[in-house]
């Protein structure tokens, strides 16, 4: 079965912090998402990487920034968190290959972290 | 930019009832899949759609794909407590961006 783990279920953070969430796949998928999910909203997708070192802005990327400098590995940075970065986050990995998105790809989701800044 | 509306936002039934979602988009889609959200879950693959009209079951679950590959629907027979959570579609648009649906909220009273 595949395993994706997410640092913490539950954060809180003060405005203007750094903030580091992490999620690890231990399937050797080559891509790898974080999305956000906010009520009436749905998933929407912030960041993907299809390899090491390779990442491609979502459909919000806006105050956020990724890094992925191993395969199991991906980290969605918060550089200075507001208010309306309170979510949801969601890390998702999936096989892919080929050095792109195969979309026929079953996302495999991890089990979210609840993000509050106050 | 190519988004897909997924609707109803919120369905009530009673147990045993049937319930449908739907998923619909302006342009041809290349393939769809649907998620389930259990309440304080993480989304888990259902099923994929490719081919046009594409219709695949899975117990009391139905899928449908349009024959023009532009919306898809899942079917419930006779919803049970179980099926209470978030169905989610993901359209994938010319094989290389996807969007996942706003989703729709299922309660079963028992």
């Amino acid at each position: 079965d595949v395993k994706v783990t997410q640092s913490s279920r539950y954060l809180v953070k003060r405005t203007g912090e750094k903030v580091f969430l992490e999620c690890v796949q231990d399937m050797d998928h080559e891509n790898m998402f974080w999305y956000r999910q906010d009520p009436g909203l749905g998933l929407r997708l912030i960041y993907f990487s299809y390899d090491v070192k390779m990442k491609e802005k979502g459909d919000i990327p806006e105050g956020y920034s990724v890094s992925r400098e191993k395969k199991e590995r991906f980290s969605l940075i918060l550089e200075s968190a507001s208010t309306n970065q309170t979510s949801m986050y969601l890390c998702a990995s999936s096989l892919g290959g080929q050095g792109a998105i195969v979309p026929t790809d079953t996302q495999y989701f991890g089990p979210g972290t609840r993000l509050t800044v106050l | 930019g190519q988004q897909v509306m997924q609707i109803p936002q919120y369905q009530h039934v009673q147990e045993g009832e049937d319930f449908t979602t739907y998923c619909n988009s302006s342009t041809t889609l290349s393939n769809i899949q649907w998620y389930k959200q259990r309440p304080g879950g993480h989304p888990v693959f259902l099923i994929q759609l490719v081919k046009s009209g594409e219709v695949k079951k899975q117990k009391r679950l139905t899928f449908q794909f349009g024959e023009a590959k532009k919306n898809s629907s899942l079917h419930i027979t006779a919803t049970q407590t179980t099926d209470v959570g978030t169905y989610f579609c993901a359209a994938l648009y010319n094989f290389n961006k996807f969007y996942f649906g706003s989703g729709t909220k299922l309660n079963v009273k028992p």
